[in-house]
């Protein structure tokens, strides 16, 4: 079946550092890619998404690529500041019945 | 015009009472889903409602778990018999549909519900 594995944390960074959460995934198809983040007392809402093999999604400073060969859509950013500390998630969909998540990384980034 | 909500934003309970936890989706969204969320864990997929087909109910963990969509809208969940495992934060989310699976979906800012 589908699913999605991305790094365990929590991830500690000092500001203006260079990010990186790796998500692999498994699907039988050709699956629609996403991260979603979960600020602090907030719910989740997407950081951005990726629909085929090949797109970039963007938002924030953030990247992600969608790389079929290697099954994954690791979440970069390339200076990281203390308001991206958050808990982000990577997820996939096929067909819209169902999303499947990651467990979720937490980052927290120090002045 | 509004989010999703979800009602009531915290609920304490005792173990064995039936608890409902309501969520209202962002109007003209005909996909609606729950999950759970528990502590250190991810989200975890319990039922997905698309307009009026039957619903997917295939992540609900036991049968004391059951939903309903009255009129494609107003989602209730309900936990019946409730044990502490229960205890977990139940997310609703709702997205408009497409075939491909890639509608971003909008999330409610879920229920903490304790069983005592």
């Amino acid at each position: 079946g589908d699913s999605v594995t991305q790094m365990e944390g929590p991830v500690t960074l000092s500001e203006e550092a260079f990010l990186t959460i790796n998500c692999t995934y498994t699907a039988t198809g050709y699956p629609s890619l996403f991260w979603y983040v979960q600020y602090p007392g907030e719910g989740l809402q997407l950081l951005l998404k990726a629909t085929k093999a090949d797109d970039k999604g963007s938002n924030k400073g953030f990247e992600a690529t969608y790389r079929k060969e290697t099954t994954s859509f690791h979440l970069e950013k390339g200076s990281v500041q203390v308001s991206d500390s958050a808990v982000y998630f990577c997820a996939l969909s096929e067909t819209g019945n169902q999303f499947y998540f990651g467990t979720g990384t937490s980052l927290t980034v120090i002045p | 015009g509004a989010g999703v909500s979800q009602s009531p934003s915290n609920k304490v309970t005792e173990k064995g009472k039936d608890v409902e936890l309501r969520c209202d989706p962002i109007s003209g969204h005909t996909a609606l889903y729950w999950y759970r969320q528990s502590l250190g864990q991810g989200l975890e997929f319990l039922i997905y409602f698309q307009g009026n087909s039957a619903p997917d109910k295939s992540g609900l963990p036991s049968d004391r778990f059951s939903a309903e969509r009255t009129g494609g809208s107003v989602s209730t969940l309900t936990i019946q018999r409730t044990q502490q495992e229960d205890s977990a934060v139940y997310l609703c989310a709702s997205s408009s549909t497409s075939d491909r699976g890639d509608e971003t979906q909008y999330f409610g800012p879920g229920t903490r519900l304790l069983v005592l």
